[in-house]
């Protein structure tokens, strides 16, 4: 069965910190991985996806399957990077093709 | 992406009734999905919803419990029957686009059952 782990449940840092937010799976296929984030007030939406390699707000995540991490970084933090956060993995078959595994989210709390 | 929305934004039902919560999607999709998230927990798939044959369930949802239509494809309904206060949740739809399996939800229809 598939499996996401974040394993800090709350995280704080200081403005201009560099952070870290720490995701592990477990998948049997080749894993496809999310970063969600949800704001205060506003629905869940869509921040990284590993196939892209690409940074948004700063955010980078390297995909290491040795170690099946999926770890979201920044390495300068805003105030408004302040939300909760979600590692997520995609069935990429079989009958709950697209299903989305999500961890239990960590909550980053960015102070002044 | 797509733009989804959610009708009603929130509820608060009595036990033993049921409650119905639309999902619209600006634009057609192939694959739409039901999630709930329990107060203080992460989210969970209740089912596919597929258009125009029945949805399909993850264990320990049933049919029963949450019939969804889907019409089309910028449409479905989750209808959660027969409540009890441990059916208090968050209830969101997402849409998967087909680019990379990238999902978007909705904006959650949070249900109190007294």
């Amino acid at each position: 069965a598939q499996r996401v782990t974040q394993p800090e449940k709350l995280l704080s840092v200081f403005k201009g910190a560099p952070v870290e937010l720490k995701c592990n799976y477990s998948y049997s296929g080749s894993p496809e991985l999310f970063w969600y984030v949800q704001y205060s007030r506003q629905r869940l939406q869509l921040l990284l996806r590993h196939i892209s390699r690409e940074s948004i707000k700063g955010f980078t995540a390297d995909l290491n399957k040795g170690e099946t991490s999926f770890h979201l970084k920044k390495p300068f933090a805003q105030e408004e990077d302040s939300a909760m956060y979600y590692c997520a993995l995609v069935n990429a078959g079989g009958t709950s093709y697209g299903k989305l595994t999500f961890g239990q989210g960590t909550i980053l709390t960015v102070h002044p | 992406s797509a733009v989804i929305s959610q009708k009603p934004s929130r509820d608060i039902c009595q036990r033993g009734t049921s409650l119905t919560i639309q999902c619209q999607v600006d634009s057609q999709v192939t694959m739409m999905f039901w999630y709930r998230q329990q107060p203080g927990q992460s989210l969970t798939l209740i089912a596919t919803a597929n258009q125009g044959s029945e949805a399909t369930y993850e264990s320990g949802f049933v049919i029963d419990k949450f019939p969804i239509s889907r019409p089309n494809l910028t449409f479905s309904t989750l209808t959660v029957s027969n409540m009890s206060p441990e059916d208090s949740s968050i209830y969101l739809c997402s849409v998967m686009t087909g680019i990379s399996y990238e999902q978007y939800f909705g904006p959650g229809t949070r249900l109190t059952v007294t």
